[in-house]
């Protein structure tokens, strides 16, 4: 079953523009949110995350928006730079433990 | 060091050899998870330890699958009688507690020939 759906598999996007990556969720006892970006040959590397009690939060160039009635997460990048081009995994959890992921996107920023 | 710790990066194995792969978490993460990630799938959850209890093993898929963390630091994943369908990357996170994002090693890449 897969609880975690990430439903574009790639994006590109042009350097200085935003990245909108988008996840759905089917499990509403889900409280924990996260971003994890992934390069080739390396394990994925946390980004940012979110808990149920909050619908945004932000850290620099990164902003994750949480709606609940919908079980929708999003990622915003801005401004995107080449750097960020990598595939990008929503994941999803109670309390931490669990945690299941999506399929991932692959992210593009051409410069 | 500084980050999860994943040992060997490679294995090829010939079906039906046992497999042994070791994780050592960063020091003091009190949770520590394994995950198999197949090809263009993202990691899918095996099992869980709080310490040296392993409190969840659901995503174990048969029992060839073994996980310890007797110390409660280093844990081994043991796959017994291998099978062309394990070949995949086996992740190792580790996480201070609850609330607190797990960090990932760079994994185990497992081909069974």
């Amino acid at each position: 079953d897969q609880q975690v759906k990430q439903n574009s598999p790639s994006l590109s996007v042009q350097e200085g523009r935003i990245s909108i990556l988008n996840c759905d969720y089917t499990n509403s006892m889900f409280d924990y949110f996260l971003w994890y970006k992934k390069y080739p040959a390396e394990g994925p590397t946390f980004l940012i995350s979110i808990s149920s009690i909050k619908d945004k939060n932000e850290d620099g160039r990164f902003t994750v928006f949480l709606n609940k009635s919908a079980k929708h997460l999003s990622l915003h990048i801005v401004p995107s730079q080449p750097g960020d081009s990598a595939v990008y995994f929503c994941a999803a959890s109670e309390r931490n433990n669990d945690m299941r992921f999506g399929a991932g996107t692959r992210l593009t920023v051409k410069p | 060091g500084a980050g999860v710790s994943q040992s060997p990066r490679y294995k090829v194995a010939k079906r039906g050899q046992d497999v042994a792969l070791r994780c050592d978490p960063i020091s003091g993460h009190v949770s520590l998870f394994w995950y198999q990630q197949a090809l263009g799938q993202g990691p899918e959850f095996l099992t869980y330890f709080q310490n040296e209890a392993q409190l969840d093993k659901s995503g174990l898929p048969s029992d060839r699958f073994f996980a310890e963390r007797p110390e409660g630091s280093v844990s081994t994943l043991k796959i017994q009688r291998t099978q062309q369908e394990d070949s995949a990357v086996y992740l190792c996170a580790s996480s201070p507690d609850n609330w607190q994002p797990q960090h990932f090693g760079d994994g185990t890449r497992l081909s069974i020939l």
